[in-house]
């Protein structure tokens, strides 16, 4: 079956840009996370989603990122006035149970963004 | 001290050894732990889960030690295709906490 998607794959842009990553979780999961991966780094929370609210957005690093997620299914992550740092790989996930703490969370291939 | 805490390695193996990492949490509360495996350029994927004292699947077996606060994963007769970054994952508040990895390169 289909796994989770996201898109785009790569995205390079200049600094001061938005940008906006899409992510298409497995159907009929109800938990979707987004993560940020520095090189060389762990994962990094950013923002869980139960349905189309946000319990949980502890994780956004500033004002300038915000999530939403319409229809209990796709979500879109913004970057507003990019800067060099937001540079990383960007990971969506999704689970079948709320918080998705005991269950298994699949991942998607990332979306790799470079700020110029 | 970071919430998960792993050594990063690498650890350099030959192919059929044993190999073990272990990994540190500071949330005593936490009831369930996770091992992912990610390959290079890779989104993480699920290895092992570890709600009780243990867990095993073949080659791999993953133990739990709540009095120490640490959970490892052993490897054995280690594999070229084992070659990855391992990522202890613990849960923390309502989110699941990862650790930076452990780097395992396996060499025939």
């Amino acid at each position: 079956g289909a796994g989770v998607s996201q898109s785009p794959s790569n995205k390079v842009t200049e600094k001061g840009k938005d940008v906006e990553l899409r992510c298409d979780p497995i159907s009929g999961h109800t938990a979707l996370y987004w993560y940020r991966q520095s090189l060389g780094q762990g994962l990094e929370f950013l923002i869980y989603f139960q349905g189309n609210s946000a319990p949980d957005k502890s994780g956004l690093p500033s004002d300038r990122f915000s999530a939403e997620r319409t229809g209990g299914s796709v979500s879109t992550l913004t970057i507003q006035r990019t800067q060099q740092e937001d540079s990383a790989v960007y990971l969506c996930a999704s689970s079948s149970q709320p918080w998705g703490l005991r269950y298994e969370q699949y991942f998607g291939p990332g979306t790799r963004l470079t700020v110029t | 001290r970071k919430e998960v805490e792993q050594d990063p390695g690498p650890f350099n193996v030959p192919e059929g050894a044993t190999v073990a990492f272990n990994c540190t949490y500071s949330n005593s509360a936490s009831q369930s732990f996770f091992w992912y495996r990610q390959d290079c350029r890779k989104e993480p994927k699920l290895l092992m889960s570890v709600y009780s004292s243990g867990n095993e699947d073949g080659r791999f077996t993953a133990q739990l030690n709540r009095a120490s606060q640490y959970i490892s994963l052993l490897i054995r007769d280690s594999k070229l295709s084992d070659s990855a970054t391992y990522l202890c994952v613990v849960p923390g508040g309502n989110k699941l906490v990862f650790g930076a990895g452990t780097i395992l390169r396996v060499k025939s």
